[in-house]
């Protein structure tokens, strides 16, 4: 039984560049969440996906942007990087949108922007 | 917006002593949900609690949920070096998006 995955491992991006880092959910499960995690900071909500739709966001803007396909993999985009975009970014795939439910997480991506 | 704290922000302990972190919501919470992320690695869920003033029982481990739904504690007793890490608490209020706490970042003294 796959749990999450998400590649890459770890990026360096400079300033203004754009990334795209990408998740797997666990076998099984259809919704993908976003956090970004700085460090020593608990993981902030970005934004979850559901049926290939954004269903819920965080306070973050527009700058981050996501897809989810049908196979339920998913994408997060980030334009204009800025130097506080660099932390690690984590996915959590879940079951349904109907709570309560467990997130599992995966290893996440460790973005470094110089 | 919703805010969720946590006390203490670290501690320190000696191996075999008991250790208990505070989760507090600024709002009533629909459930709350614990994770254990050890260092370098991501957080992994360890429960949810449901009920007003429900707690459960993991091994070690006492989660219990505040009647009022506002609050909630993770106890562990005879703490061992495998429980280091940072304990994080996170609920759900109403249809929002899940929030994380603070965390408390445990540490063992052998």
């Amino acid at each position: 039984d796959a749990g999450v995955t998400q590649s890459p491992t770890h990026l360096i991006k400079t300033r203004g560049q754009q990334v795209t880092l990408r998740c797997s959910p666990k076998s099984g499960h259809d919704t993908v969440s976003w956090y970004q995690q700085a460090l020593g900071q608990g993981p902030q909500f970005i934004f979850q996906y559901y049926e290939e739709e954004e269903r819920q966001r965080g306070n973050f803007p527009d700058r981050f942007s996501g897809h989810q396909f049908p196979n339920y993999s998913s994408e997060l985009n980030v334009n204009a990087l800025l130097l506080g975009d660099s932390a690690l970014y984590l996915c959590a795939s879940s079951l349904g949108l109907a709570g309560p439910y467990e997130q599992y997480f995966g290893p996440g991506t460790r973005l470094t922007v110089t | 917006g919703q805010q969720v704290m946590q006390i203490p922000q670290y501690q320190h302990v000696q191996e075999g002593e008991d250790f208990t972190t505070y989760c507090n919501s600024s709002t009533t919470l629909s459930n709350i949900q614990w994770y254990k992320q050890r260092p370098g690695g991501h957080p992994v869920f360890l429960i949810q609690l449901v009920k007003s003033g429900e707690v459960k029982k993991q091994k070690r481990l006492t989660f219990q949920f505040g009647e009022a739904k506002k609050n909630s504690s993770l106890h562990i007793t005879a703490t061992q070096t495998t429980d280091v890490g940072t304990y994080f608490c996170a609920g759900h209020s109403g249809n929002e998006k899940l929030t994380f706490g603070t965390g408390t970042r445990l540490t063992i003294i052998p």
